[in-house]
């Protein structure tokens, strides 16, 4: 089964400064899909970032951007210039070829402070 | 977000009761998906469906039931609701282009007695 980790509960940053967010996991699959979602206090699930697995170029998104390491199962959300708004928790996940195995991480509460 | 609507929002029931939680969607999409999020343990999958009549438990699927009897349509059931199900639910769709993600709907928050 395939697991995804964020070990970082909670992190802060400054207003305008960056952020990374980490984030590893472990499949047995070649090709598959990772994204970042956030969930602001309004519960709402909002795509920031996607990325394939077949693809070697990091996703850019704007103020948000990705290193993924594939060799390294590792997923890790750059923001940059962050702004109060950001201030949300954070999922990573990973989509299975099979779209069944999809499995969330238990997510990142980001701060921003002014 | 891709016409997702979960219904109810909220609910408040005791527990021994049946609950069902719905989910339409507007966009043709091919698979659905309940979660379940607590506090500490982000989402998790309970049931999908990868088309009409077509479904696959998840991670979390004892004490829960689903159906989907059309493409727009995937019920979640609690025959017998505990205090453990007490949770936020979410409802997602895929459209499975390549590169789709997960779309989501608001997620029903209930609540066990």
């Amino acid at each position: 089964a395939q697991t995804v980790t964020q070990s970082q509960p909670e992190m802060s940053v400054q207003e305008a400064e960056t952020v990374t967010l980490s984030c590893t996991y472990d499949t047995s699959e070649s090709d598959y899909y990772l994204f970042w979602y956030k969930q602001p206090p309004s519960r709402q699930m909002i795509l920031v970032i996607r990325q394939e697995a077949y693809k070697q170029q990091n996703a850019t998104e704007n103020r948000f951007s990705v290193n993924f390491q594939k060799a390294a199962k590792s997923f890790s959300l750059k923001i940059s210039d962050s702004q109060l708004g950001d201030a949300a928790m954070y999922f990573c996940a990973y989509l299975g070829t099979n779209a069944g195995k999809s499995t969330f991480g238990d997510g990142t509460t980001l701060t921003v402070k002014p | 977000d891709a016409g997702i609507t979960q219904s109810p929002r909220h609910k408040v029931t005791e527990t021994g009761t049946p609950v069902t939680l719905r989910c339409h969607q507007t966009e043709n999409h091919r698979y659905m998906y309940w979660y379940r999020q607590d506090p500490g343990h982000g989402l998790r999958l309970i049931h999908y469906s990868y088309g009409v009549k077509d479904t696959d438990k998840g991670e979390v699927s004892d004490g829960y039931s689903v159906s989907r009897s059309k493409t727009e349509d995937f019920l979640l059931t609690l025959e017998s609701a505990t205090s453990s199900q007490t949770s936020v639910y979410f409802c997602a769709t895929l459209a499975r282009e390549a590169n789709s993600p997960l779309h989501f709907g608001n997620g029903t928050r209930l609540t066990v007695t």
